[in-house]
């Protein structure tokens, strides 16, 4: 079974539409993330988030937000999408109270025309 | 927020030698963490040291951490054509106020055969 899976693997739409990436995991974590890795493979925290707190990267725009509909499942949607958006998109989980490594899903490439 | 940050060069080997990286980061941390990332793919972790620990290994890896220096390597031992990938370091300084898991840019690491 998938730890950490991300849906859809790929998504090709245009500028200004809205679209979401769903992300679960099967771990018994509670804290997921969200991460965007550009053209130089440079991995940027977007958000981090668990039952206690969401935590923003102060330099994400705010078209983009997570929807937690539960504990297992981080969503990320996009508002009126950007050429600039265009970037690999990973979810991942971890543990929050342990020293243990966090859990990457496979990557949903976004390439906004 | 702070963030672990390789050395940007990338290297290329022969089968068989041995790979240094190194990685240096900013402030204070809980754990330093070692991720690989194959083309295309998610990221897989590697090892983890914590901040009281100054040397880990892990078959054909090892990794030091010098908490004074605020730096860290990994080297991976024989290398061998599949240990082709970026490598990335993440800090984990959750406890100092700061986002979960920042990463660096990464080592792109082929090894010849």
């Amino acid at each position: 079974d998938t730890a950490v899976s991300q849906t859809p693997k790929y998504l090709v739409t245009q500028m200004g539409n809205d679209k979401s990436i769903k992300c679960e995991q099967n771990l018994g974590h509670d804290t997921m993330y969200w991460y965007k890795q550009d053209s130089k493979k440079f991995l940027k925290i977007m958000f981090s988030y668990n039952n206690k707190e969401l935590i923003i990267n102060e330099t994400v725009p705010n078209r983009f937000s997570p929807k937690s509909p539960d504990k297992a499942h981080l969503n990320l949607h996009i508002n009126s999408l950007e050429l600039g958006d265009s970037a690999v998109y990973f979810c991942a989980s971890s543990q929050e109270d342990r020293n243990t490594e966090a859990f990457f899903g496979q990557g949903t490439r976004l390439t906004v025309v | 927020s702070q963030q672990g940050e390789e050395d940007p060069q990338a290297l290329s080997i022969q089968e068989g030698e041995n790979a240094t990286m190194n990685c240096s980061y900013k402030t204070s941390i809980n754990n330093l963490q070692w991720y690989r990332q194959n083309s295309g793919r998610g990221l897989v972790h590697l090892i983890l040291i914590r901040s009281n620990e100054r040397e880990k290994h892990s078959g054909r890896l090892r990794v030091t951490l010098d908490t004074s220096k605020k730096s860290s390597s990994l080297l991976i031992t024989a290398s061998r054509a599949a240990d082709t990938a970026s490598y990335f370091c993440a800090t984990d300084a959750r406890n100092y106020g700061n986002n979960r898991l920042a990463f660096g840019k990464g080592n792109q690491v082929v090894v010849i055969p």
